[in-house]
């Protein structure tokens, strides 16, 4: 059974479409977040969710929108694709504050390709 | 400002020994984290520091000093296996979020 998964795996689009991501953990986790990572592999936080309240919210154009409809759940809604926005984007999640925050258990990635 | 740096690629031999260095600068401290990442695949957690030391795992080992901003994973008795992104990352303090380096790229060569 898939600890954290996420879909679709891969997504190509054109420029100025709306997206979505979606992930879905059933490690009982409270917290979850998504991550970006670029093609030089560089992995950033974008946003994070506590018991679907949200906690960390980076420097990210308004055009990403998380959703957590519950703590198991973690969406994220791009708007007006940009070609920038090709990336791995990582959901993980984690147990609790503290220690437990830094050991993240991640997703595959789900691979956006902007044309 | 947060910064973390690591080298870019390194290359050994199987069976050797390698160190992979890690420096950091950020706003307070509250833990380094060691993960693998395999071409194509997800960061899979290695290994956490809070204190200065070494913590040993098996084939791998990281160690922390504070004072020094700096961190390394040794990895012994390499494996092929063992070529992958080896990233460090670090938690600044009051906040759950990690803070990435950039990684480096280990290839075992046979």
């Amino acid at each position: 059974d898939t600890a954290v998964s996420q879909t679709p795996k891969y997504l190509v689009t054109q420029m100025g479409n709306d997206k979505s991501i979606k992930c879905e953990q059933n490690l009982g986790h409270d917290t979850m977040y998504w991550y970006k990572q670029d093609s030089k592999k560089f992995l950033k936080i974008m946003f994070s969710y506590n018991n679907k309240e949200l906690i960390i919210n980076e420097t990210v154009p308004n055009r990403f929108s998380p959703k957590s409809p519950d703590k198991a759940h973690l969406n994220l809604h791009i708007n007006s694709l940009e070609l920038g926005d090709s990336a791995v984007y990582f959901c993980a999640s984690s147990q609790g504050r503290g220690r437990a925050s830094g050991e993240l258990f991640f997703g595959e990635g789900s691979r956006l390709t902007v044309l | 400002g947060q910064n973390i740096d690591q080298p870019t690629e390194m290359t050994a031999t199987e069976g050797a020994i390698v160190q992979i260095n890690c420096t950091y600068q950020t706003s307070g401290f509250n833990g380094l984290f060691w993960y693998q990442q395999h071409a194509g695949e997800a960061p899979t957690f290695l290994s956490y520091n809070v204190l200065d030391g070494l913590e040993e795992k098996g084939r791998f080992s990281s160690f922390l000093s504070r004072s020094k901003g700096y961190s390394y994973l040794l990895l012994k008795e390499l494996q092929m296996k063992d070529s992958a992104s080896y990233l460090c990352a670090v938690r600044p303090l009051r906040t759950d979020k990690l803070i990435f380096g950039t990684g480096t790229r280990l290839q075992v060569f046979p």
